[in-house]
């Protein structure tokens, strides 16, 4: 009940194009769900996050789709980037439980 | 404003030596996660502390693995006896608040055992 689902394990765009990565949750408890980005030699770092009241969450050219009834969210990187290169990972939690991470998604944006 | 910050940022030590790590949270956080990564594989979580307590501790080993928070001084990542399979990068990352807080996390140590 404490897994995160994500999906796809690597993505290849082209430069301008949308990348679109997908996480699936089970534990009804969790109430935010942030996203974060790793760079190579790097730790995590916060990209933007959610919670359950709102369906939809944009900052700049990243948003977030929410849809509680399925227990899904997703994260769209508009305009992809050559720098957008990176590991992301998907994450849920709530009230004491400790943060659940997916299993991460490298995305290659090529020129 | 200082981040997470983690030392070392790499660390050889010989099989059946100790391993220590430290990490000092953003000022006022009093929260600790520590993940453990391998190389292209995602994060897997270790333990979870908060000042001079252990929340979670279900993904560290039983054996050979410790973790602290004291309530002064950083939190402490401890390996005994370190074997080849410990060789990996341990991230640390610290929050305000349980839960829906963001995490921040330091650049990881990279431990490796020869």
């Amino acid at each position: 009940q404490q897994q995160v689902k994500q999906s796809p394990q690597s993505l290849i765009v082209q430069k301008g194009g949308i990348s679109i990565i997908n996480c699936a949750y089970e534990n009804t408890a969790f109430d935010y769900f942030p996203w974060y980005q790793q760079f190579p030699g790097k730790g995590p770092a916060l990209l933007i996050a959610i919670r359950p009241d709102v369906s939809e969450k944009k900052e700049g050219r990243f948003t977030i789709s929410f849809n509680k009834s399925a227990k899904q969210f997703s994260l769209h990187i508009m305009d992809s980037q050559p720098g957008d290169s990176a590991t992301y990972f998907c994450a849920a939690s709530g009230g004491y439980q400790k943060v659940t991470f997916g299993t991460g998604t490298k995305l290659q944006v090529i020129p | 404003n200082a981040g997470v910050m983690q030392n070392p940022r790499h660390l050889v030590r010989r099989r059946g030596q100790e391993a220590r790590l430290r990490c000092s949270p953003v000022k006022g956080h009093s929260h600790v996660y520590w993940y453990r990564q391998l190389p292209e594989e995602g994060l897997k979580f270790m333990v979870y502390l908060q000042k001079e307590n252990i929340i979670d501790e279900s993904g560290m080993p039983k054996e050979r693995f410790s973790a602290e928070f004291p309530k002064e001084g950083p939190s402490i990542l401890r390996i005994q006896q370190v074997v080849r399979g410990d060789s990996a990068a341990y991230f640390c990352a610290s929050s305000p608040a349980d839960g829906n807080s963001p995490l921040h996390f330091g650049n990881g140590t990279r431990l490796t055992v020869t």
